[in-house]
Protein backbone atom coordinates (compact mmCIF):
# COMPACT_ATOMS: atom_id res chain seq x y z
CA UNK A 1 0.00 0.00 0.00
CA UNK A 2 1.53 3.47 -0.76
CA UNK A 3 2.73 5.43 1.61
CA UNK A 4 2.08 9.72 1.06
CA UNK A 5 4.84 11.96 2.51
CA UNK A 6 3.10 15.75 3.32
CA UNK A 7 5.30 18.53 4.96
CA UNK A 8 3.85 18.13 8.70
CA UNK A 9 4.12 22.19 8.99
CA UNK A 10 4.14 24.95 6.99
CA UNK A 11 4.20 28.62 8.42
CA UNK A 12 3.07 31.76 5.69
CA UNK A 13 2.17 35.18 6.56
CA UNK A 14 -0.95 37.09 6.33
CA UNK A 15 -1.33 37.85 2.42
CA UNK A 16 1.74 35.50 1.27
CA UNK A 17 2.28 32.18 -0.63
CA UNK A 18 2.83 28.68 0.43
CA UNK A 19 3.11 25.08 -1.64
CA UNK A 20 2.02 21.82 0.18
CA UNK A 21 3.21 18.76 -1.79
CA UNK A 22 1.93 14.94 -1.46
CA UNK A 23 4.75 12.82 -2.60
CA UNK A 24 3.85 9.42 -3.28
CA UNK A 25 6.06 6.13 -2.17
CA UNK A 26 4.20 4.33 -5.50
CA UNK A 27 6.16 6.95 -7.80
CA UNK A 28 4.67 9.52 -9.37
CA UNK A 29 1.38 10.98 -8.52
CA UNK A 30 -1.43 11.52 -11.46
CA UNK A 31 -4.53 12.72 -12.36
CA UNK A 32 -5.26 9.11 -12.79
CA UNK A 33 -4.91 8.80 -8.99
CA UNK A 34 -8.33 11.18 -8.40
CA UNK A 35 -5.86 13.32 -5.94
CA UNK A 36 -7.80 15.25 -3.81
CA UNK A 37 -7.09 18.05 -0.80
CA UNK A 38 -9.00 18.38 2.42
CA UNK A 39 -9.28 20.75 4.79
CA UNK A 40 -10.07 20.10 8.45
CA UNK A 41 -10.27 22.96 11.22
CA UNK A 42 -9.57 22.03 14.91
CA UNK A 43 -13.32 20.93 16.45
CA UNK A 44 -15.06 20.52 12.66
CA UNK A 45 -15.46 18.23 10.15
CA UNK A 46 -13.15 17.62 7.28
CA UNK A 47 -14.61 19.64 4.17
CA UNK A 48 -12.87 18.82 0.54
CA UNK A 49 -11.71 21.85 -1.32
CA UNK A 50 -10.40 20.57 -4.69
CA UNK A 51 -11.06 17.07 -6.18
CA UNK A 52 -9.63 15.26 -9.13
CA UNK A 53 -6.61 17.26 -9.45
CA UNK A 54 -7.12 20.67 -10.29
CA UNK A 55 -11.61 20.62 -9.66
CA UNK A 56 -12.93 23.59 -7.14
CA UNK A 57 -15.72 23.61 -5.45
CA UNK A 58 -18.49 26.51 -5.02
CA UNK A 59 -17.51 26.59 -1.60
CA UNK A 60 -13.35 26.93 -2.32
CA UNK A 61 -11.87 30.07 -2.35
CA UNK A 62 -10.17 31.37 -5.59
CA UNK A 63 -6.64 31.49 -3.56
CA UNK A 64 -6.61 27.61 -3.41
CA UNK A 65 -5.46 25.64 -6.47
CA UNK A 66 -4.25 22.07 -7.18
CA UNK A 67 -2.12 20.64 -9.45
CA UNK A 68 0.50 17.84 -10.48
CA UNK A 69 4.02 19.14 -9.80
CA UNK A 70 7.51 17.26 -10.35
CA UNK A 71 5.52 13.73 -9.31
CA UNK A 72 3.83 15.12 -6.49
CA UNK A 73 0.81 16.27 -6.22
CA UNK A 74 0.87 20.19 -5.07
CA UNK A 75 -2.18 22.88 -3.46
CA UNK A 76 -0.93 26.31 -3.92
CA UNK A 77 -2.30 28.80 -1.32
CA UNK A 78 -2.22 32.33 -2.66
CA UNK A 79 -2.67 34.89 -0.56
CA UNK A 80 -3.36 33.67 2.91
CA UNK A 81 -5.99 34.50 4.96
CA UNK A 82 -6.10 34.03 8.65
CA UNK A 83 -9.36 31.69 8.29
CA UNK A 84 -7.18 29.28 6.45
CA UNK A 85 -5.24 28.09 9.42
CA UNK A 86 -6.58 24.02 9.41
CA UNK A 87 -5.06 20.75 8.91
CA UNK A 88 -4.61 20.05 5.13
CA UNK A 89 -4.50 16.12 4.00
CA UNK A 90 -4.09 15.05 0.55
CA UNK A 91 -6.11 11.64 -0.84
CA UNK A 92 -5.15 9.73 -3.67
CA UNK A 93 -7.09 6.33 -5.33
CA UNK A 94 -4.89 3.40 -5.99
CA UNK A 95 -7.73 1.10 -7.79
CA UNK A 96 -10.50 1.53 -5.59
CA UNK A 97 -7.88 1.57 -2.72
CA UNK A 98 -7.76 5.14 -1.29
CA UNK A 99 -4.98 6.71 0.72
CA UNK A 100 -4.37 9.47 3.08
CA UNK A 101 -1.77 11.51 3.59
CA UNK A 102 -0.47 12.31 7.21
CA UNK A 103 -1.83 16.18 6.94
CA UNK A 104 -0.08 19.24 7.00
CA UNK A 105 -0.55 21.93 9.86
CA UNK A 106 -0.92 25.29 8.32
CA UNK A 107 0.21 28.52 10.28
CA UNK A 108 -0.87 31.95 8.81
CA UNK A 109 1.02 34.43 11.54
CA UNK B 1 -30.52 20.92 1.69
CA UNK B 2 -27.58 18.59 0.77
CA UNK B 3 -26.40 16.73 4.37
CA UNK B 4 -25.47 13.09 5.32
CA UNK B 5 -25.90 12.47 9.19
CA UNK B 6 -24.27 9.33 11.11
CA UNK B 7 -25.46 7.63 13.77
CA UNK B 8 -24.61 4.17 16.15
CA UNK B 9 -21.50 5.35 17.38
CA UNK B 10 -21.08 4.13 20.84
CA UNK B 11 -19.32 2.28 23.59
CA UNK B 12 -18.59 -1.21 22.89
CA UNK B 13 -15.99 -3.87 23.79
CA UNK B 14 -12.88 -5.41 22.26
CA UNK B 15 -14.11 -8.59 19.92
CA UNK B 16 -17.54 -7.13 19.88
CA UNK B 17 -19.78 -5.61 17.11
CA UNK B 18 -21.56 -2.24 15.55
CA UNK B 19 -23.31 -0.88 13.50
CA UNK B 20 -23.04 2.41 12.12
CA UNK B 21 -25.82 3.96 9.96
CA UNK B 22 -25.02 7.49 7.03
CA UNK B 23 -28.22 9.00 6.23
CA UNK B 24 -28.60 11.20 3.12
CA UNK B 25 -30.98 14.12 2.67
CA UNK B 26 -30.88 16.49 -0.43
CA UNK B 27 -29.51 13.97 -2.77
CA UNK B 28 -29.95 10.21 -4.04
CA UNK B 29 -27.09 7.41 -2.54
CA UNK B 30 -28.03 5.27 -4.96
CA UNK B 31 -26.20 6.91 -7.77
CA UNK B 32 -23.14 8.29 -5.75
CA UNK B 33 -19.93 6.65 -4.79
CA UNK B 34 -19.80 6.79 -0.80
CA UNK B 35 -16.89 6.26 1.74
CA UNK B 36 -16.23 6.23 5.66
CA UNK B 37 -13.31 7.88 6.94
CA UNK B 38 -11.90 7.54 9.98
CA UNK B 39 -10.18 9.83 12.33
CA UNK B 40 -8.50 8.46 16.09
CA UNK B 41 -8.12 10.67 18.72
CA UNK B 42 -5.30 13.35 18.32
CA UNK B 43 -4.80 11.52 14.66
CA UNK B 44 -4.93 11.99 11.06
CA UNK B 45 -7.91 11.26 8.84
CA UNK B 46 -7.63 7.54 7.68
CA UNK B 47 -9.82 6.31 4.76
CA UNK B 48 -11.87 2.87 5.67
CA UNK B 49 -14.56 1.61 2.69
CA UNK B 50 -15.81 2.74 -0.39
CA UNK B 51 -18.79 1.82 -2.54
CA UNK B 52 -18.56 2.55 -5.74
CA UNK B 53 -21.04 3.25 -8.14
CA UNK B 54 -19.08 3.38 -11.96
CA UNK B 55 -17.03 1.25 -13.23
CA UNK B 56 -18.68 -1.56 -12.28
CA UNK B 57 -19.28 -1.17 -8.89
CA UNK B 58 -17.70 -2.59 -5.82
CA UNK B 59 -16.83 -1.91 -2.41
CA UNK B 60 -13.17 -1.40 -1.26
CA UNK B 61 -11.19 -1.74 1.95
CA UNK B 62 -8.40 -0.69 4.07
CA UNK B 63 -6.48 -3.69 5.01
CA UNK B 64 -6.62 -2.53 8.57
CA UNK B 65 -10.23 -3.06 8.40
CA UNK B 66 -10.58 -5.65 5.62
CA UNK B 67 -11.92 -9.17 6.69
CA UNK B 68 -14.06 -7.37 9.77
CA UNK B 69 -16.20 -4.42 8.54
CA UNK B 70 -18.58 -4.57 5.76
CA UNK B 71 -19.98 -1.69 4.15
CA UNK B 72 -23.47 -1.83 2.43
CA UNK B 73 -26.21 0.08 0.58
CA UNK B 74 -30.21 0.47 1.68
CA UNK B 75 -31.41 2.46 -1.51
CA UNK B 76 -35.06 2.89 0.14
CA UNK B 77 -33.50 4.31 2.95
CA UNK B 78 -31.28 6.56 0.83
CA UNK B 79 -28.10 4.85 3.92
CA UNK B 80 -25.58 3.48 4.07
CA UNK B 81 -24.13 1.08 6.60
CA UNK B 82 -21.27 0.13 8.29
CA UNK B 83 -21.15 -3.25 9.77
CA UNK B 84 -17.95 -3.44 12.41
CA UNK B 85 -17.14 -6.99 14.00
CA UNK B 86 -14.46 -8.24 15.47
CA UNK B 87 -13.35 -4.75 17.12
CA UNK B 88 -9.98 -3.52 18.67
CA UNK B 89 -8.95 -0.69 20.91
CA UNK B 90 -7.21 0.63 17.77
CA UNK B 91 -10.62 1.37 15.91
CA UNK B 92 -11.58 3.89 18.04
CA UNK B 93 -12.28 6.88 16.36
CA UNK B 94 -14.25 9.73 14.90
CA UNK B 95 -16.41 7.83 11.68
CA UNK B 96 -17.32 10.09 9.37
CA UNK B 97 -19.26 9.23 6.17
CA UNK B 98 -18.34 11.01 2.74
CA UNK B 99 -19.69 11.40 -0.34
CA UNK B 100 -21.60 12.90 -3.55
CA UNK B 101 -19.65 14.29 -6.61
CA UNK B 102 -15.96 15.24 -5.27
CA UNK B 103 -16.44 14.51 -2.02
CA UNK B 104 -18.50 17.05 -1.63
CA UNK B 105 -20.39 16.40 1.24
CA UNK B 106 -19.05 15.28 5.09
CA UNK B 107 -20.87 14.29 8.05
CA UNK B 108 -20.42 15.39 11.33
CA UNK B 109 -19.21 12.51 12.17
CA UNK B 110 -20.10 9.41 15.06
CA UNK B 111 -18.15 8.33 17.91
CA UNK B 112 -16.89 4.62 18.23
CA UNK B 113 -15.27 4.17 21.72
CA UNK B 114 -13.54 0.70 21.90
CA UNK B 115 -12.77 -0.06 25.27
CA UNK B 116 -12.83 -2.64 28.34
Amino acid sequence: QAVLTQEPSLTVSPGGTVTLTCGSSAGAVTSGHYPYWIQQKPGQAPRTLIYDTNNKHSWTPARFSGSLLGGKFALTLSGAQPEDEAEYYCLLSYGGVRVFGGGTKVTVL
Amino acid sequence: EVQLLESGGTLAQPGGSLRLSCAASGFTLSVNGMSWVRQAPGKGLEWVSDSVIGGGGGTYYADSVKGRFIMSRDNSKNTVFLQMKSLRTEDTAVYYCTGHGGLSEWGPGTLVTVSS
